[in-house]
């Protein structure tokens, strides 16, 4: 069965932790995306990465990390520079210049 | 700047009351336009890609269309099961620079189909 995951559904994070959220596809999409949705507002790119190795800042970048060791992995960190954390994070995947299709969503929420 | 605004904010709607959803855009050269529909608290669902003026495409009681500064997405008929927040977004060709072919996505239209 092909498709996107996102772990966990929902995330709890304390002032000054970093927490990372996790984001698996087995479409053999080369390109991968993470989005943050908040309230009244569009889909916002943070990072993107179209090859293995390979990442580039989206948008609004800043207080997140990525990594790409894998074709199937775009795990998301969420450091305690970001100021701002609630949201709700969707990851994409899509084949070189095709549609994007997204996971399931993370709602993280700062105690 | 590429910039996408989606019309109007809310909709509501009787069941079997047609309308449309309207998604205007200013792109560096269009790659593509395309629809989706989020349902609350999960991931978009991929609807339709639109490529050039003057493309349609359907799926059931959905109709996309495509202009050079809008699309439509005409619901025939709806029914409560068509409730959702739909999303518009556009893409940039790679070779006008701007955007590097990312998605720029305009707020949605949060539909309401009642019985």
């Amino acid at each position: 069965d092909g498709g996107i995951t996102q772990s966990p559904k929902y995330l709890f994070r304390k002032e000054g932790q970093n927490v990372t959220l996790s984001c698996e596809q087995n479409l053999n999409h080369d390109a991968m995306y993470w989005y943050r949705q908040d309230p009244g507002q569009g889909l916002r790119l943070i990072y993107y990465s179209q090859i293995v190795n390979d990442f580039q800042k989206g948008d609004i970048a800043e207080g997140y990390s990525v990594s790409r060791e894998k074709k199937e992995s775009f795990p998301l960190t969420v450091t305690s520079a970001q100021k701002n954390p609630t949201a709700f994070y969707l990851c994409a995947s899509s084949p070189r210049d095709g549609e994007q299709f997204f996971g399931p969503g993370t709602r993280l929420t700062v105690l | 700047e590429d910039q996408v605004t989606q019309s109007p904010e809310a909709l509501r709607l009787q069941e079997g009351e047609s309308s449309s959803l309207n998604c205007s855009y200013t792109v560096s050269g269009l790659r593509g336009l395309f629809w989706y529909r989020q349902d609350p608290g999960k991931g978009p669902e991929f609807l339709f890609t639109l490529y050039s003026a003057g493309e349609e495409k359907e799926k059931e009681r959905l109709k996309a269309t495509l202009t050079k500064k809008e699309s439509f997405l005409h619901i025939t008929a709806p029914k409560p099961e068509d409730s959702a927040t739909y999303l518009c977004a556009v893409q940039a060709r790679l070779n006008y620079g701007g955007s590097q072919g990312n998605l720029i996505f305009g707020k949605g239209t949060k539909l309401s189909v009642k019985p």
